[in-house]
């Protein structure tokens, strides 16, 4: 089975400071990875995805993650905080495309001025 | 905005009540899939529909069913409702075939008293 895990559940930092926020995944198949963001009382919205290929990879709004198969994590970066990055973010992974999802349990990014 | 709509945007049910949940897929989306976000939690996979049929179910009881018409919309129905089904159900339409994203509604946030 598959599990996700994002380690911290809230993460603090002050804009214009480095984001990173950790994810780490369980597959015994080569996974399919995801990091989605959630504003409030909203959906969710695809930051970036991992499929095959180029293991660093570059999403929306400056995101980036770096699919490390001998860590089995897919950190998820950006260089410089926004006031408008405060959300929760969400990493998942499946073994099949964007298919039944398995989510970690979010990480709640607040950014300071 | 993703094109998938989800209706109603907010539901107050009481235990032992039935509901029913509404999702209209984006368009050329052949399959959708719900999931279940708790409160402070991340979405859990409730069940897939492909073809209008269910095409994989998670941890989820019977009471949790869903339909699919030929347009792909689809909707979840819930019976015998229990507390713990207040929450936040996202549905998430996609391509099945190819490694394409699954782009979620902004959900119907359930609460059962």
């Amino acid at each position: 089975a598959q599990s996700v895990t994002q380690l911290g559940s809230h993460v603090s930092v002050s804009e214009g400071a480095l984001v990173l926020l950790r994810c780490n995944y369980s597959s015994s198949v080569p996974p399919y990875l995801f990091w989605y963001v959630q504003y409030p009382n909203q959906g969710l919205q695809l930051l970036l995805k991992y499929t095959t290929g180029a293991t660093l990879v570059k999403g929306i709004n400056g995101f980036e993650a770096e699919f490390k198969k001998s860590e089995t994590s897919f950190h998820l970066t950006k260089p410089s905080a926004h006031m408008s990055d405060a959300a929760e973010y969400f990493c998942a992974v499946s073994d099949w495309g964007a298919q039944k999802l398995v989510f970690g349990q979010g990480t709640r990014l607040t950014i300071n001025p | 905005e993703t094109g998938v709509t989800q209706s109603p945007t907010h539901l107050i049910k009481t235990r032992g009540q039935q509901v029913t949940l509404r999702c209209s897929s984006q368009s050329g989306h052949n399959t959708v899939s719900w999931y279940q976000q708790a409160l402070g939690q991340g979405p859990q996979f409730i069940f897939q529909y492909y073809r209008e049929e269910e095409n994989g179910r998670g941890n989820f009881p019977p009471r949790f069913s869903g339909l699919q018409f030929p347009n792909y919309s689809s909707e979840l129905n819930v019976n015998a409702l229990e507390l713990d089904d207040s929450a936040l159900y996202l549905c998430a339409s996609s391509i099945i075939e190819g490694n394409t994203e699954a782009f979620f509604g902004q959900g119907t946030r359930l609460t059962v008293v």
